[in-house]
């Protein structure tokens, strides 16, 4: 089973200001990775697919980059709606595996 | 516009079974594969089971395999999880959730769509 692991695990970020969020997988899984966000009560919502590609209706502040094992999601100026939990999740593998999230908070 | 919605969740003691349903609409359901996906409370998501659009692949999270029971009725639009033996750490809200192909294979198998989830207690 391929390990996910996020980092960090909150961040603390200003309204207005970048945030950078990693996931780090144990063994390569290409550029299958998806990123998702979740807000108290609610669903998970799809945001990036295929590392970098933005799901239908995200806005072009959510942007996904890397390959293999090494992933980053940049929020580039963060709006009071995207402090939330993020997940990123390898599609790769069986099984196909979350990581642990990274939590953004306000400063 | 697409939408899923769970039912069936509720308190259920250890060792006993619940059936999960989930009910599509807005898209051709048998196009897609779906999926279970579990939330622990304070927890982090598992992906617990996924069905091929046409029915003909199923699978199962090591978790869960040999307990719990996916399938489809494309007449329907319907989605189903039945769970036997069920045991405490089986306590989660489970999520409905589309795959964005028709079947969940390696490259393939991320989840465009989620329905609001149905919590399930596995408590005496």
């Amino acid at each position: 089973e391929i390990l996910m692991t996020q980092s960090p695990a909150t961040l603390s970020v200003s309204p207005g200001e970048r945030a950078t969020l990693s996931c780090r997988a144990s063994q390569s899984v290409s550029s299958n990775l998806a990123w998702y966000q979740q807000k108290p009560g609610q669903a998970p919502r799809l945001l990036i697919s295929g590392a970098s590609t933005r799901a239908t209706g995200i806005p072009a502040r959510f942007s996904g980059s890397g390959l293999g094992t090494e992933f980053t999601l940049t929020i580039s100026s963060l709006q009071s709606e995207d402090f939330a939990i993020y997940y990123c999740q390898q599609y790769n593998n069986w099984p196909f595996t979350f990581g642990p999230g990274t939590k953004v908070d306000i400063k | 516009e697409v939408q899923l919605l769970e039912s069936g969740g509720g308190l259920v003691q250890p060792g006993k079974s619940l059936r999960l349903s989930c009910v599509a609409s807005g898209f051709t359901f048998n196009n897609f594969a779906m999926s279970w996906v579990r939330q622990a409370p304070g927890k982090g998501l598992e992906w617990v089971s996924g069905i091929s659009g046409s029915d003909d692949t199923i699978y199962y999270a090591d978790s869960v395999k040999g307990r719990f029971t996916i399938s489809r009725d494309n007449s329907k639009n319907m989605l189903y999880l039945q769970m036997n033996s069920l045991r405490a750490e089986d306590t989660a809200v489970y999520y409905c959730a589309r795959d964005r192909f028709p079947y969940c294979t390696s490259g393939n198998c991320y989840f465009d769509y989620w329905g609001q989830g149905t919590l399930v207690t596995v408590s005496s």
